[in-house]
């Protein structure tokens, strides 16, 4: 069956370090890679997506490469802010029934 | 262009009623699902509906039930709510069926 599995967190890094998400997957056929952003008492906002292998999603300094020959789809952001700080989930849609999410991974930057 | 919709933002509500959580999706989005954020538990998925057809439910009891609207809008129906429905839910809307999702704010609904 499709799943996703992320990183465990919660993450910690202090403002201007190196960001990356460890996400891998598993789904039969050739699915949609997500990766959303969700803010304290907020709703999950898409981040950004990847449709295809070797397809690169990017926005905001966020990016993730869809990598099929390792499954992965790995979040990284070259220089954090304190504003980064939210839950981040990755995500996947074969085109079948229902997204699938990972568990997610709460990032807290500090000054 | 307004996001997804949810209404109310906040419900309470005492163990043994009924709950009606709302949803308008996108303009032009016909495609509506919608999943439980309970602490700790990550997103569960509860419905898909497309066209106005349930097209798949997760592991969820028959309590747990909804309907689109012509409009594309949709409600959710919990029924004989339990302490542990405590949760944010969550509505999204895509434009065709499992293409990118766009997520409103949810709906955190309290059992007392």
């Amino acid at each position: 069956g499709n799943s996703v599995t992320q990183m465990e967190g919660p993450v910690t890094l202090s403002e201007e370090a190196f960001l990356t998400i460890n996400c891998t997957y598993t789904a039969t056929g050739y699915p949609s890679l997500f990766w959303y952003v969700q803010y304290p008492g907020e709703g999950l906002q898409l981040l950004l997506k990847a449709t295809k292998a070797d397809d690169k999603g990017s926005n905001k300094g966020f990016e993730a490469t869809y990598r099929k020959e390792t499954t992965s789809f790995h979040l990284e952001k070259g220089s954090v802010q304190v504003s980064d700080s939210a839950v981040y989930f990755c995500a996947l849609t074969d085109l079948g029934n229902q997204f699938y999410f990972g568990t997610g991974t709460s990032l807290t930057v500090i000054p | 262009e307004a996001g997804v919709t949810q209404s109310p933002t906040h419900l309470i509500k005492t163990r043994g009623q009924q709950a009606t959580l709302r949803c308008s999706p996108i303009s032009g989005h016909t495609s509506v699902y919608w999943y439980q954020q309970a602490l700790g538990l990550g997103l569960q998925f509860l419905l898909w509906y497309d066209e106005g057809e349930e097209r798949n439910r997760g592991n969820f009891p028959p309590r747990f039930s909804g309907r689109q609207f012509p409009n594309y809008s949709s409600e959710l129906n919990v029924n004989a709510l339990e302490l542990e429905d405590s949760a944010l839910y969550l509505c999204a809307s895509s434009l065709r069926p499992m293409t990118e999702a766009f997520f409103g704010q949810g709906t955190r609904l309290t059992v007392v």
